[in-house]
């Protein structure tokens, strides 16, 4: 059971380059996330799907778009790599659908760094 | 000001001290949880709370919806607890989430 899994761990951009972040999980869960932390800024939610076939923002989306191919699958899209992109991200999902109500369960994280 | 704060930024104990670590926030939430990610970066939920009280093991949860504030216990300190511990609310009536910065424990044997 390998909960959440996301791919690339690392990767390297230049500004301008666009790259997608895929994120699986197979828990069957409704709800899935993807968050960005920054160093002194903590975790912020980009964006989210309480179900597959919806996507919602979060609290940081511009220059990030999001596709919830099935119910196991999120990616998150950078279509224009700027430096301020520069961070670690983190796909999590939750069997709630709607509102969260339980357990969160975190993929490893990918490091992206944009020159 | 942040929507979510917590106390204290960074926490050295020895092993065997109980540890408090607090969370408030200005917002409306549905929830709130607690996190707790390790030296290597993985993330592990530990609890999440509507109200009351939880418990799991050596670990405490408490949460006070009037007082807009939370708690998070942990007894008999270890080494191995050594991480930082973030709290999250859950805004009400929707999925966004705001996150505290994260308390960083150091328990020393």
């Amino acid at each position: 059971n390998a909960g959440v899994t996301q791919t690339p761990k690392f990767q390297v951009l230049k500004t301008g380059q666009s790259m997608t972040l895929q994120c699986a999980q197979d828990m069957n869960h409704n709800s899935m996330y993807w968050y960005r932390q920054d160093p002194g800024m903590g975790l912020r939610l980009i964006y989210y799907s309480a179900s597959e076939g919806t996507t919602d923002k979060g609290e940081v989306p511009n220059g990030y778009n999001v596709s919830r191919l099935n119910k196991r699958e999120f990616s998150l899209r950078l279509e224009s790599a700027a430096p301020s992109q520069t961070s670690v991200y983190f796909c999590a999902s939750e069997r709630g659908t709607g509102f969260l109500t339980g357990e969160l369960f975190f993929g490893e994280g990918s490091r992206l760094t944009v020159l | 000001k942040n929507e979510v704060e917590q106390s204290p930024q960074n926490l050295t104990a020895q092993e065997g001290e109980f540890i408090t670590i607090n969370c408030s926030y200005s917002v409306g939430i549905s929830a709130l949880h607690w996190l707790q990610q390790h030296p290597g970066g993985g993330i592990v939920s530990l609890f999440m709370l509507s109200s009351g009280k939880k418990k799991h093991g050596r670990l405490i949860a408490t949460i006070n919806i009037q007082e807009k504030h939370s708690s998070l216990h942990i007894t008999a300190s270890h080494p191995r607890d050594s991480a930082v511990y973030i709290c999250a609310v859950i805004l009400y009536n929707n999925n966004d989430m705001r996150f505290g910065a994260g308390t960083r424990l150091t328990v020393k044997p």
